[in-house]
């Protein structure tokens, strides 16, 4: 156990309906990182909030995706209409980010995603 | 996007050593390396990681080539807990880019 934790660890849902899933890291933290992992690939970084601030959302795979992290500690994302190509293992992991020191990142254990 | 390059496989014999090769020849030249590996049905965690000159913690040794061009991860004795996939990660910033990684098996 990391301490990263994340809700639900198993979704199943219907194609063109919509799912949150949420990520609890490490309490002092201040980064944090969503990550998709689909068979056979390694974790593809999706976005990461700096505090409250998401500082990178280039690489969420379509607008269909969203991320927040509205107090700087627990983060949510979302998928609207969901597709059955985003069925895949999604990572949460977080850091704390210092000058002096190694910014190592501790993943939860996922959220497993299938889209019948 | 730095780009790396890992053997897709490779076994070990329990308690010998593993070097575990990554090339990653586009780095710049204030790219961290950063090792993680996946156990099955876990998330990745953190090995080792350097710069320029070679690297150990009680985990791993990190070799790192003179020209920066690639690198080898040490595991000095393997066992069957080491079993895993192994990322080497060139630090572009603030993302990371695991690739496909090298699935390591241990024999016992």
């Amino acid at each position: 156990d990391t301490g990263v934790s994340q809700d639900p660890r198993h979704k199943i849902t219907k194609r063109g309906q919509n799912v949150t899933f949420r990520c609890d890291p490490i309490s002092e933290h201040n980064r944090l990182y969503w990550y998709r992992q689909t068979l056979g690939q390694g974790p593809e970084f999706l976005t990461y909030f700096q505090n409250e601030a998401q500082l990178e959302k280039s690489r969420l795979l379509s607008d269909r995706f969203s991320a927040e992290r509205p107090k700087g500690s627990f983060s949510t994302l979302e998928i609207q209409r969901t597709e059955q190509g985003d069925s895949a293992m999604y990572l949460c992991a977080s850091s704390l980010m210092t000058f002096s020191s190694y910014n190592e990142q501790f993943f939860g254990p996922g959220t497993r995603l299938t889209v019948l | 996007d730095a780009k790396t390059t890992q053997p897709n496989s490779m076994e070990s014999n329990e308690e010998e050593p593993v070097h575990l090769p990554c090339n990653h020849s586009t780095i710049s030249g204030t790219d961290y390396i950063h090792w993680y590996r996946q156990l099955p049905s876990q998330g990745p965690e953190y090995v080792i990681h350097g710069l320029t000159s070679n690297v150990n913690n009680r985990m791993a040794s990190l070799a790192i080539a003179e020209d920066r061009k690639s690198s080898t991860l040490i595991l000095h004795r393997a066992t069957l807990r080491d079993a895993a996939v192994y990322y080497c990660i060139p630090d572009t910033g603030n993302q990371f880019y695991f690739g496909t990684g090298t699935s390591l098996t241990v024999i016992p």
